[in-house]
C-alpha cells in the first residue's frame, strides 16, 4: 500500500456535467498519473505530473484537464462529461528513487456517464 | 500498429499447469519491461520487472525479454487458483517514467 486513495470510488453523473476525481497520496511521491481502463483498450495514460504545477498530456487527454497545486493531490476534471468517458479511472504514483516503470496504483474510481 | 501488442486471451488452465503470457512491441527505445497483475476490481500491482534482455526468476514466476525479437514473456509454473487475474505487460524507455501498457490477458486457473 503506497498510501494512495481515490475519491469518489463510484460516481454516476449525467452527460454535460462537470466531474472532478481526486487522487491523494501521503508519501510525498514526485510523479503522479491518471489512467483510464476500458475493455479492449487496457490502461491508457490521460495526464501525468512530474511535480507541483508541472503536468503533461498522455495519449488520451482530450476532454480532460488536471491540476496539482500540492504534492499530495492530483485532480482530474472532466469539464463536460460524455458517455465515452464512462470508464474506470486509476491514479498511480512513482518516484525517481524507484526503478523506471515501477508504479503504484490506487484502488480506482468507477465513473458512469448516463 | 500499436506500440505494445498482447495476446488478449482469455486463458483458462487447470491448476498445476504451466502458463505462458506474451507481448510484442515495436519501440526500440524500451529498456524496462514489467509485468503487472490485476485482480478483479483492484488496481494493478507490479509483479516482475526486467531491464534490457535476459531472464529473471522469482519463485514460480519467470520473466523473459528478447530485445532482438522485441518479445517478452511471463511464465507461471505450478499455477494456482490464486493466480487468476489479468496480467498486463508494460514497458518504459526509462527517461520520463511513463509506461506503455498492453491490453492485458485474463487468466483463470481452475481447481
Amino acid at each position: 500500500d503506497a498510501g494512495i486513495t481515490q475519491s469518489p470510488r463510484h460516481k454516476v453523473t449525467e452527460t454535460g456535467t462537470p466531474v472532478t476525481l481526486r487522487c491523494h497520496q501521503t508519501e510525498n511521491h514526485r510523479y503522479m498519473y491518471w489512467y483510464r481502463q476500458d475493455p479492449g483498450h487496457g490502461l491508457r495514460l490521460i495526464h501525468y505530473s512530474y511535480g507541483v504545477k508541472d503536468t503533461d498530456k498522455g495519449e488520451v487527454s482530450d476532454g480532460y484537464s488536471v491540476s496539482r497545486s500540492k504534492t499530495e493531490d492530483f485532480l482530474l476534471t472532466l469539464e463536460s462529461a460524455t458517455s465515452s468517458q464512462t470508464s474506470v479511472y486509476f491514479c498511480a504514483i512513482s518516484d525517481p528513487g524507484l526503478i523506471a516503470g515501477e508504479q503504484y496504483f490506487g484502488p480506482g474510481t468507477r465513473l458512469t456517464v448516463t | 500498429q500499436k506500440e505494445v501488442e498482447q495476446d488478449p486471451g482469455p486463458l483458462s488452465v487447470p491448476e498445476g499447469a504451466i502458463v505462458s503470457l506474451n507481448c510484442t512491441y515495436s519501440n526500440s527505445a524500451f529498456q524496462y519491461f514489467m509485468w503487472y497483475r490485476q485482480y478483479s476490481r483492484k488496481g494493478p500491482e507490479l509483479l516482475m520487472y526486467t531491464y534490457s534482455s535476459g531472464n529473471k526468476e522469482d519463485g514460480r514466476f519467470t520473466a523473459q525479454v528478447d530485445k532482438s525479437s522485441k518479445y517478452i514473456s511471463l511464465f507461471i509454473r505450478d499455477s494456482q487458483p490464486s493466480d487468476s487475474a489479468t496480467y498486463l505487460c508494460a514497458m518504459s524507455g526509462g527517461s520520463n517514467y511513463k509506461l506503455t501498457f498492453g491490453k492485458g490477458t485474463l487468466l483463470t486457473v481452475n481447481p
